[in-house]
């Protein structure tokens, strides 16, 4: 089976600008999660989607938005970017909304910001 | 690979000897705690879990401990191999269903 997978895995942006990135849960995998992860630090938690729905929601601003698509795949989209978002992005998903069960990470889209 | 964190607590511990890596959580209502492990370039990978109603759940060469009574919870590792290099972070699982993540800490295995 396949893992999660993202894309892309590295992009340079400006401030001001928007984002979108991509993730592919793993088969089977209905719930996804994205995360971001500045450097040095453990990652945080963005929000979450369950069935299309946005499931969960971190200490972010609403400039930070997703979706999910029927076949579970997810984007996390980011308008007018600061420079504090530079980050690695990190996707995961989930067999069910459960948090019994154990999140698959993706290996992370890295987005920097100048 | 890109570093995953340049300024984590780190942990330097000789190959073949026992490593311990301790975490302090937050929150006493958290009912599941998991330890991943994250390698440069790459996203963070299960290692074991383990719920609120148990003190100790032991995994292949991995045990986790968790004290509620202090909100610690550790990762003992056996026979640390080269291959174990890598930063580990706590993570409980609060409302919602979303992982808290501790800060994690840097392992390096002496050869």
């Amino acid at each position: 089976e396949t893992g999660v997978t993202q894309s892309p895995t590295h992009l340079i942006k400006t401030r001001g600008q928007q984002v979108t990135l991509r993730c592919s849960s793993q088969s089977g995998h209905n719930t996804v999660s994205w995360y971001q992860q500045a450097l040095g630090q453990g990652p945080q938690f963005i929000f979450q989607y369950y069935r299309e729905e946005e499931n969960g929601r971190g200490n972010f601003p609403p400039r930070f938005s997703g979706l999910q698509f029927p076949n579970y795949s997810s984007e996390l989209n980011v308008n007018a970017l600061e420079l504090d978002d530079s980050a690695l992005y990190l996707c995961a998903s989930r067999p069910g909304f459960s948090g019994a069960n154990v999140l698959t990470f993706g290996a992370g889209s890295r987005l920097t910001v100048l | 690979g890109e570093s995953v964190g340049l300024h984590l607590p780190t942990l330097s511990v000789q190959e073949g000897d026992n490593s311990i890596i301790n975490c302090a959580y937050s929150n006493s209502a958290s009912d599941y705690f998991i330890w991943y492990k994250q390698e440069s370039g790459k996203g963070p990978q299960f290692i074991i879990d383990i719920r609120s109603n148990m003190d100790k759940r032991q995994g292949q060469r991995v045990t986790v401990l968790l004290n509620k009574t202090v909100k610690h919870l550790s990762l003992q590792i056996a026979a640390t191999q080269p291959g174990d290099s890598a930063v580990y972070f706590c993570a409980e699982n609060q409302a919602g269903n979303k992982l808290t993540f501790g800060g994690g800490t840097r392992v390096l295995v002496k050869p």
